[in-house]
């Protein structure tokens, strides 16, 4: 186990609703990034916060939103859902800036209807 | 073209069978090279890590990293049932602390007892 968890594990939601996705990292690590994995595809990169503030983003719309809390949990946020957004959401959390690993959660499995 | 191409598969061996698994990139600039293992409906796990070219060995698993032709592999020895899963290559480039991984597809490995 990589010691990072997700909620919820599944949920359905309809085309243009919005959604939030919660991942809690592993004690001491400083970064979290979040990966949108679409069937039969490696995750894409969507963002990475580091210390509360976002560092880096994927090429990804603004519908998609992001936080990070002092307490090493995290929030995904997509506003007006839209089909193409069903896929696997992956939460990774690292050591911080420099270091390159990155241990994954089991993912929040998002269908948009 | 891709950054990181990499052959989906599916791939079907007999348990006790060495299994390469391979992915190119485009992108002189990426420096470490990750091999991460999906089970179905699960997040991705880290297995292997490797800086620069060269080779590193862990039990029955070898990685490669060949830069000069932009080819990475990953070596399988006694293969198992247990092994059966999606091999997922990923690699990072330093830009500017943001360590996103850029993932091939992944391979669909099937080990046959």
């Amino acid at each position: 186990e990589t010691g990072v968890t997700q909620s919820p594990t599944h949920l359905i939601k309809t085309r243009g609703q919005q959604v939030t996705l919660r991942c809690s990292s592993q004690s001491g690590h400083n970064t979290v990034s979040w990966y949108q994995q679409a069937l039969g595809q490696g995750p894409q990169f969507i963002f990475q916060y580091y210390r509360e503030e976002e560092n880096g983003r994927g090429n990804f719309p603004p519908r998609f939103s992001g936080l990070q809390f002092p307490n090493y949990s995290s929030e995904l946020n997509v506003n007006a859902l839209e089909l193409d957004d069903s896929a696997l959401y992956l939460c990774a959390s690292g050591g911080g800036v420099g270091t390159y690993e990155q241990y994954f959660g089991p993912g929040t499995r998002l269908t948009v209807t | 073209q891709k950054e990181v191409e990499q052959d989906p598969g599916p791939l079907s061996v007999p348990e006790g069978a060495i299994v390469s698994l391979n992915c190119t990139y485009s992108n002189s600039a990426f420096q470490y090279f990750m091999w991460y293992r999906q089970y179905s409906r699960k997040g991705p796990e880290l297995l292997m890590y490797t800086y620069s070219s060269g080779n590193k060995e862990d039990g029955r698993f070898t990685a490669q990293v060949d830069k000069s032709s932009k080819y990475i592999s990953l070596f399988i020895r006694d293969s198992q049932p247990s092994d059966s899963a999606t091999y997922l290559c990923a690699m990072t480039r330093d830009q500017g602390g943001s360590e996103k991984l850029v993932f091939g597809k992944g391979t669909k490995l099937t080990v046959n007892p």
